[in-house]
């Protein structure tokens, strides 16, 4: 079955810098457009990063744009976010998830992983 | 950007009940509007897409509603599963915005 599961979260400092991982398995990843969603504790959700199939295209929102870096290796069925100069309110779940069958819609999602900014 | 409101931003409901949620658009998007379900410690699960299409799986309980800046999804009975917080999204283009929640509590 289609299946996403994060890696990559933990504690790290302000200012530091963290690589999530995202591995996708049961599906053809490369036909599909990639998201990254958070979510801080007891709060919404937040899209934070959109890459298409290739690659070719890619998105951020204002809140890490210049900080975080999408990727991906089709190759290796594998999502990634590199995220620089972190910062306290960057402590969330981080969640890959996967386009649905609509643009810009998510289904289905990781179990996700945590990031924790903090002194 | 386009903000989506969801009222309201939690809701007490007994089993059996019938409950709706609201969500506004700031602008017009046409029908680009999603539900998505989370249940605690949970990843969410998409409901509904294109304001009223059910997404493969989900009970026929669940439906949505609306067009333009005004949206709606009603649980027509509630079962125990339901209670959850549920969150509504844009899907008319980048920033990507979620609503910022509905939680569903048990009365």
């Amino acid at each position: 079955q289609v299946q996403l599961v994060e890696f990559g979260g933990g504690l790290v400092k302000p200012g530091g810098s963290l690589r999530l991982s995202c591995a996708a398995s049961g599906f053809t990843f490369s036909d599909y457009y990639m998201s990254w969603i958070r979510q801080a504790p007891g709060k919404g959700l937040e899209w934070i990063s959109y890459i298409s199939n290739t690659g070719s295209s890619i998105y951020y929102a204002d809140s890490v744009k210049g900080r975080f870096t999408i990727s991906r290796d089709n190759a290796k069925n594998s999502l990634y976010l590199q995220m620089n100069s972190l910062r306290a309110e960057d402590t969330a779940v981080y969640y890959c998830a996967r386009e649905s069958v609509v643009t810009y819609l998510f289904d289905p999602w990781g179990q996700g992983t945590l990031v924790t900014v903090s002194s | 950007d386009i903000q989506v409101t969801q009222s309201p931003s939690s809701v007490s409901a007994s089993v059996g009940d019938r409950v709706t949620i609201t969500c506004r658009a700031s602008q017009g998007i046409s029908y680009s509007l999603a539900w998505y379900q989370q249940r605690p410690g949970r990843a969410p699960r998409l409901l509904i897409y294109a304001a009223s299409r059910l997404q493969s799986g989900v009970p026929s309980r669940f439906s949505g509603s609306g067009s333009g800046t005004d949206f709606t999804l009603t649980i027509s009975s509630l079962q125990p599963e339901d209670f959850a917080t549920y969150y509504c999204q844009q899907a008319n283009g980048f920033p990507i915005t979620f609503g910022q929640g509905t939680r569903l509590e048990i009365k």
